[in-house]
């Protein structure tokens, strides 16, 4: 099974910082990555998929990058919208794994 | 489009069977996507649970495979998810997603897109 992990396990930002989060693979997954994002009692939404596409909707200033076994999502100009937290997810092979996730909060 | 609604008890006891339904509206289960079970418990991350093809075709987390069995009925547009023996470690909240799949630079690369609103399920006596 692929391990996914993700760096900081919590981050403390301001409105308009640049943030990133990176995510390890424990094997070579191409860019087979995804990027989500969980608000407090509500369900993921996809914001990235194969590493880099912004998935239909997703404001701009997420962007993803990286292939094999590093990725990393970063956030251009933080918004008092994205106080999140962020998971990582490999679709290269079953059984689909997540990362630990990263919480993003207010500084 | 498409919309996910999971359904089922809230509240299952320790050694019971834990079973929830995932109703798909605006689109076809028939469609060329898996359809996936997410778990959530409390504080904690997502966990993934597996997944069914209209075709019946599944994929299961190891660490669950010998508890889990998922099912998808055509005639109702719905798939299903039954965790046996439950215990207090299985208390989450749980998710039903799509899978889909978009062509990037010739290559297939896939991705839950569509989620429900997820159900609380507690393991307790």
């Amino acid at each position: 099974d692929i391990q996914m992990t993700q760096s900081p396990s919590s981050l403390s930002a301001s409105v308009g910082d640049r943030v990133t989060i990176t995510c390890r693979a424990s094997q070579s997954i191409s860019s087979y990555l995804n990027w989500y994002q969980q608000k407090p009692g509500k369900a993921p939404k996809l914001l990235i998929y194969a590493a880099s596409s912004l998935q239909s909707g997703v404001p701009s200033r997420f962007s993803g990058s990286g292939s094999g076994t590093d990725f990393t999502l970063t956030i251009s100009s933080l918004q008092p919208e994205d106080f999140a937290t962020y998971y990582c997810q490999q679709s290269y092979s079953t059984p689909r794994s997540f990362g630990q996730g990263t919480k993003l909060e207010i500084k | 489009q498409v919309q996910l609604q999971e359904s089922g008890p809230g509240l299952v006891k320790p050694s019971g069977t834990l079973s929830l339904t995932c109703a798909v509206s605006g689109g076809s289960i028939s469609s060329s996507n898996w359809w996936s079970w997410v778990r959530q418990p409390p504080g904690k991350g997502l966990e993934w649970i597996g997944e069914i093809y209209h075709s019946g075709s599944t994929n299961y987390n190891p660490s669950l495979k010998s508890r889990v069995t998922i099912s998808v009925d055509k005639s109702k547009n719905q798939f299903s998810l039954k965790l046996s023996s439950v215990t207090a470690a299985d208390t989450a909240v749980y998710y039903c997603a799509r899978e889909d799949g978009r062509a990037v630079a010739g290559t297939d690369y896939y991705y839950m897109d569509v989620w429900g609103k997820g159900t609380t399920v507690t393991v307790s006596s």
